[in-house]
């Protein structure tokens, strides 16, 4: 596609369900991260891919926290036993390589609401 | 690692006037420092970028600077307009290994007409 392609673009959800979001980077790009945007505040590393190579998940938050990336394209998020500090705005965003300087292209987010 | 401060927080500024929003960076080794635009309900949008080999970069109304031995960067707008209002990121990146960026807190600019 054009761009990067987020869904759902809102979920609420309940305290203790288990949450999937997803994430479509720009055909091509290499490399796909997620942030986290809680209100007010920026945006907040978790987990980066770059091809083949093993993630960088050191700015997860809790091991309630996962992801993962099918065939090098689709990303999925996964929160596990929801918690209301979970509810913020997460970005996924992709580039052209992790390596070098590259500026990200972002999706428009998944707004979760945790009640 | 890499920290990254942002300031102001909030800005506001009348049409036509200019904008200036500075951010500070802790790693000496970083290169890279986008900024990026975030309207209400959208994903954050590159709007200019600078590496460490320059000290200056423009594109129309926007302009970067970066101080790489007092380890700051500023974004300028001039004449500013209503659609400028937003929230503004900056970001910073060290070159070894596949850092992500890491993000200032934001500064939300409103421009009154």
């Amino acid at each position: 596609g054009a761009g990067v392609s987020q869904s759902p673009s809102n979920k609420v959800t309940e305290k203790g369900k288990d949450v999937e979001l997803r994430c479509d980077p720009i055909s091509g790009h290499t490399a796909l991260y997620w942030y986290r945007q809680s209100l007010g505040q920026g945006l907040e590393f978790l987990i980066y891919f770059q091809g083949n190579s093993a993630p960088d998940k050191s700015g997860l938050p809790s091991d309630r926290f996962s992801a993962e990336r099918t065939g090098g394209s689709v990303s999925t998020l996964t929160i596990q036993r929801t918690q209301q500090e979970d509810s913020a705005v997460y970005l996924c965003a992709s580039s052209f390589s992790g390596q070098g300087s590259y500026g990200y292209t972002f999706g428009s987010g998944t707004r979760l609401t945790v009640v | 690692g890499e920290n990254v401060e942002q300031h102001p927080s909030t800005l506001s500024v009348q049409e036509g006037d200019s904008a200036v929003i500075k951010c500070t960076y802790s790693d000496s080794a970083s290169n890279y420092f986008p900024w990026y635009k975030q309207e209400l309900g959208k994903g954050p949008q590159l709007i200019i970028d600078i590496r460490s080999n320059v000290g200056e970069k423009k594109d129309q109304r926007i302009a970067v600077t970066l101080n790489k031995t007092a380890k700051h960067f500023s974004l300028h707008i001039t004449e500013t307009q209503p659609e400028d209002s937003a929230v503004y990121f900056c970001a910073a990146r060290a070159p070894s290994g596949n850092t992500p960026l890491v993000f200032g807190k934001g500064t939300r600019l409103s421009v009154i007409a």
